[in-house]
């Protein structure tokens, strides 16, 4: 079935490195892909979207480019921030009511 | 902005009783889900409304009923709780034809 794998955690980092999230993606047609970003003690929020091949979604400095030749959707930062810590989840969505989630990656950024 | 509000951030309750949680959003969605989080498994969908009074079960829907009476709100129903349905649980909404999804702060319940 449409499935989500991303890469597992817990990642620590210390601030001003370069991030990356690996997530992978199988699907029966072509999906949207998500990141959401739970900070802690709080629920989902939505990071970046891409709604086709080749498309990038940027928000807040992180970046992650829809690539259907590799079915990946890695998330991006150039230089983390403490305030970046929490656990990042990828998801996809082939129809309105269906979303899949990966298990979530959780990322620790040191000062 | 989307605002999608749940009724309780934390909550305690004895094995056997019936639970309620609530779940209202103010941007007139469609559609509504619940969900619930674990370690290591990510969020797995329980049930999801299309339209008042509509719903469909999710992936694991045993040991819950949902309510939809009423267009903003999506009630999340445990009959009798039991020490396996500690979780932290999350609401959801979308428009109609949307994709993305917006969610509320979760509750965290804790079953003794």
């Amino acid at each position: 079935g449409d499935s989500v794998t991303q890469m597992e955690g817990p990642v620590t980092l210390s601030e001003e490195a370069f991030l990356t999230i690996n997530c992978t993606y199988t699907a029966t047609g072509y999906p949207s892909l998500f990141w959401y970003v739970q900070y802690p003690g709080e629920g989902l929020q939505l990071l970046l979207k891409a709604t086709k091949a080749d498309d990038k979604g940027s928000n807040k400095g992180f970046e992650a480019t829809y690539r259907n030749e590799t079915t990946s959707f890695h998330l991006e930062k150039g230089s983390v921030q403490v305030s970046d810590s929490a656990v990042y989840f990828c998801a996809l969505s082939l129809y309105n009511n269906d979303m899949r989630f990966g298990a979530g990656t959780r990322l620790t950024v040191k000062p | 902005d989307v605002k999608v509000t749940q009724s309780s951030r934390y909550l305690v309750k004895r094995t056997g009783e019936k639970v309620f949680l609530e779940c209202v959003q103010d941007m007139d969605h469609e559609n509504m889900f619940w969900y619930r989080q674990d370690p290591g498994l990510g969020l797995r969908l329980i049930y999801f409304s299309y339209d008042v009074k509509m719903k469909e079960k999710g992936d694991i829907p045993e040991g819950y009923s949902v309510s939809r009476e009423k267009k903003e709100r999506f009630s999340l129903i445990l009959e009798s709780a039991s020490t396996n349905q500690t979780s932290m649980y999350l609401c959801a909404s979308s428009p109609g034809q949307s994709k993305t999804q917006y969610f509320g702060p979760g509750t965290r319940l804790l079953v003794l």
